[in-house]
């Protein structure tokens, strides 16, 4: 069975700070991970995407296939940044499977 | 930009009444989604639907049914409400790549 599993519900940083969300799966063949962000009263919404290996508003996430995770970084958090995150799982032939979700609150 | 409209932003309904929760898509996707969004749950999948007039049952089915009788529109469907149908659903659509989904702004649905 897919799984995806978020450590953390609430995460805060101070501005400036680095930032790490971790996100693990547990997926026996090759996944497509997502990061999803969801802002203060708007919808949630596609971050990225490990396959497109770019860097969105300041975040990268890179897939480790040995330790079967897919962190979410960027080197120095803003405000702004204060959000709810989802790490999500495709495998293909079912939709995605989504953590339960980390909150981040970046301190000024 | 796609659009994926929620008709109701917020409900309050009694126990047992019916509910309708709709869905509309202005881009032509294949497939659309019913996700319930809880605090500490994360998203967790209802139906989904791949094409018109099919569905498919998610991960809590349990409680709900689902129309897509056109394809720009999914509905959810509350037969009877219970105060634990209480929550956020989010309705989400996808061209054909499921991973990439387009999420409308929500129905918080309060069941008294």
């Amino acid at each position: 069975a897919q799984r995806v599993t978020q450590p953390e519900k609430l995460l805060s940083v101070f501005k400036g700070a680095p930032v790490e969300l971790k996100c693990n799966y547990s997926y026996s063949g090759s996944p497509e991970l997502f990061w999803y962000v969801q802002y203060s009263r708007q919808r949630l919404q596609l971050l990225l995407r490990h396959i497109s290996r770019e860097s969105i508003k300041g975040f990268t996430a890179d897939l480790n296939k040995g330790e079967t995770s897919f962190h979410l970084k960027k080197p120095f958090a803003q405000e702004e940044d204060s959000a709810m995150y989802y790490c999500a799982l495709y495998s293909g032939n079912t939709p995605l499977v989504f953590g339960k979700g980390t909150r981040l609150s970046v301190i000024a | 930009d796609v659009k994926v409209t929620q008709s109701s932003r917020y409900l309050v309904k009694r126990t047992g009444e019916k509910v309708f929760l709709e869905c509309v898509q202005d881009m032509d996707h294949e497939n659309m989604f019913w996700y319930r969004q809880d605090p500490g749950l994360g998203l967790r999948l209802i139906y989904f639907s791949y094409d018109v007039k099919m569905k498919e049952k998610g991960d809590i089915p349990e409680g709900y049914s689902v129309s897509r009788e056109k394809k720009e529109r999914f509905s959810l469907i509350l037969e009877s409400a219970s105060t634990n149908q209480t929550s956020m659903y989010l309705c989400a659509s996808s061209l054909r790549h499921m991973g990439e989904l387009f999420f409308g702004e929500g129905s918080r649905l309060t069941v008294l």
